[in-house]
């Protein structure tokens, strides 16, 4: 069975730095493309960032752009989004999702981890 | 970015019913459009992909249809389970943008 399961989220202070973490597990996880995609309170769903399978390229959202750094680990099967500056607007729950390509899709998502920007 | 915007925001219908939500890309995405189903305080779930495509497990009354800009996903006979929000997906070309979403709630 595909399992994501993030970790990290939590309340950071506005400009404070947090580390998120997708630990997968049921698939060959070296193979696949990984991203991360997030959800403000009561608003819609937000790409944020991926990462090649190779760990070698990395994408982000133009919002994000400068501040997050998306890196994997192919040996143990994770996947990271270190969050520097944070702002108000960066809250929100994060999903660590799996992506398959040709065709394309988004096919597994995590359950989501909290952050609070607040001071 | 690609643009997407889906219609209508939101819709009430009743069991048996059929229904359809439509995606509109702002330039050409060929077929690479997903959708997914988000029910509250769930992730998000694939339901459809490459525009036509059904994910392995989803109920066959979900269907989706379109290329291009253009891009519906229709259930065939609602069901109470199928009320949740609806979000399409452009994977054409990054940043990857999502419309806002598409409330179903159940009459």
């Amino acid at each position: 069975e595909v399992q994501l399961l993030e970790s990290g989220g939590g309340l950071v202070q506005p400009g404070g730095s947090l580390r998120l973490s997708c630990a997968a597990s049921g698939f060959t996880f070296s193979t696949y493309a990984m991203n991360w995609v997030r959800q403000a309170p009561g608003k819609g769903l937000e790409w944020v960032s991926g990462i090649s399978a190779s760990g070698v390229t990395p994408f982000y959202a133009d919002a994000v752009k400068g501040r997050f750094t998306i890196s994997r680990d192919n040996y143990n099967d994770t996947v990271v989004l270190q969050m520097e500056a944070l702002r108000g607007d960066d809250t929100a729950v994060y999903y660590c999702v799996r992506y398959t390509g040709f065709p394309s899709r988004f096919d597994a998502w995590g359950q989501g981890t909290l952050v609070t920007v607040s001071s | 970015a690609i643009q997407m915007t889906q219609s209508p925001s939101s819709l009430s219908a009743s069991v048996g019913d059929r229904v359809t939500i439509t995606c509109r890309a702002s330039q050409d995405i060929r077929n690479d459009l997903g959708w997914y189903q988000q029910k509250p305080g769930k992730a998000p779930k694939l339901l459809i992909y490459a525009a036509s495509s059904v994910q392995d497990g989803v109920p066959s009354r979900f269907s989706g249809s379109g290329s291009g800009t253009e891009f519906t996903l229709t259930i065939s006979s609602l069901q109470p389970e199928d009320s949740a929000t609806y979000y399409c997906l452009q994977d054409y070309f990054r940043p990857y943008t999502f419309g806002q979403g598409a409330k179903l709630e159940i009459k």
